[in-house]
């Protein structure tokens, strides 16, 4: 059974700081992974989608990582803003013909102006 | 391009009672998947239409939950009878086939069963 952990569960950093989210998944056996942020009271937005091929993707002032034999990728942010505060979760595809998503709990960045 | 869309935002309801919960997936997308959210618990996957067809229904909690997807289009999710522990948010969303199938979400509906 796939599971995820996204460690810390919060974070606070000033603005303009460089940081960086972690996600450990126990089952190497993954189709991609995706990075969503999910703001109060809202849905999820896709940030980044890596497929279990790739290495690394980037968007912006984001870039994700992906280790699949270590079972982990990293959420890596430029530059934070203010706005860049929300949820940030990762969630694991199993491989197949079955698209069952597996979410981690989440990290809850604040960024201080 | 509208995204995926849910109804209700909200809904309160009593323990016992019946509540659907409707999505509308991006169009031109034929999986739809929903999943939901218990209180301080991860999102977990409930259930995949390939169009109408059930995929994958192996998240689904109990025969208290059923869903549909009538001609492919938008889905349904009814809780009957509702008990205390449904409460939540249930999300709904959608996606392509194809090599890439980023999933879209919607805005969830926040169920409280009282």
């Amino acid at each position: 059974k796939q599971e995820v952990t996204q460690i810390p569960a919060a974070l606070s950093v000033p603005e303009g700081e460089n940081l960086v989210l972690n996600c450990s998944f126990t089952d190497s056996a993954i189709y991609n992974l995706q990075w969503f942020r999910q703001d109060p009271g809202k849905g999820l937005t896709s940030l980044l989608l890596i497929q279990s091929s790739q290495r690394e993707q980037t968007s912006g002032r984001l870039n994700a990582s992906l280790d699949k034999s270590s079972g982990r990728s990293t959420l890596y942010i430029a530059a934070s803003q203010p706005g860049d505060s929300a949820t940030y979760l990762c969630a694991v595809r199993a491989p197949g013909g079955y698209q069952k998503v597996t979410f981690g709990t989440g990290t809850k960045l604040q960024v201080i102006p | 391009e509208a995204g995926v869309t849910q109804f209700p935002s909200h809904s309160v309801i009593e323990k016992g009672q019946t509540v659907t919960l409707r999505c509308d997936p991006i169009s031109g997308h034929d999986n739809l998947y929903w999943y939901r959210r218990v209180m301080g618990k991860e999102i977990k996957f409930l259930l995949h239409f390939v169009k109408e067809s059930k995929q994958d229904e192996s998240g689904m909690p109990n025969n208290r939950f059923l869903a549909e997807r009538t001609g492919g289009t938008y889905s349904t999710l009814k809780v009957q009878p509702a008990e205390l522990e449904d409460s939540g948010v249930y999300f709904c969303a959608s996606s392509q086939s194809g090599v890439v199938e980023t999933q879209y979400f919607g805005p969830g509906t926040r169920l409280l069963v009282l």
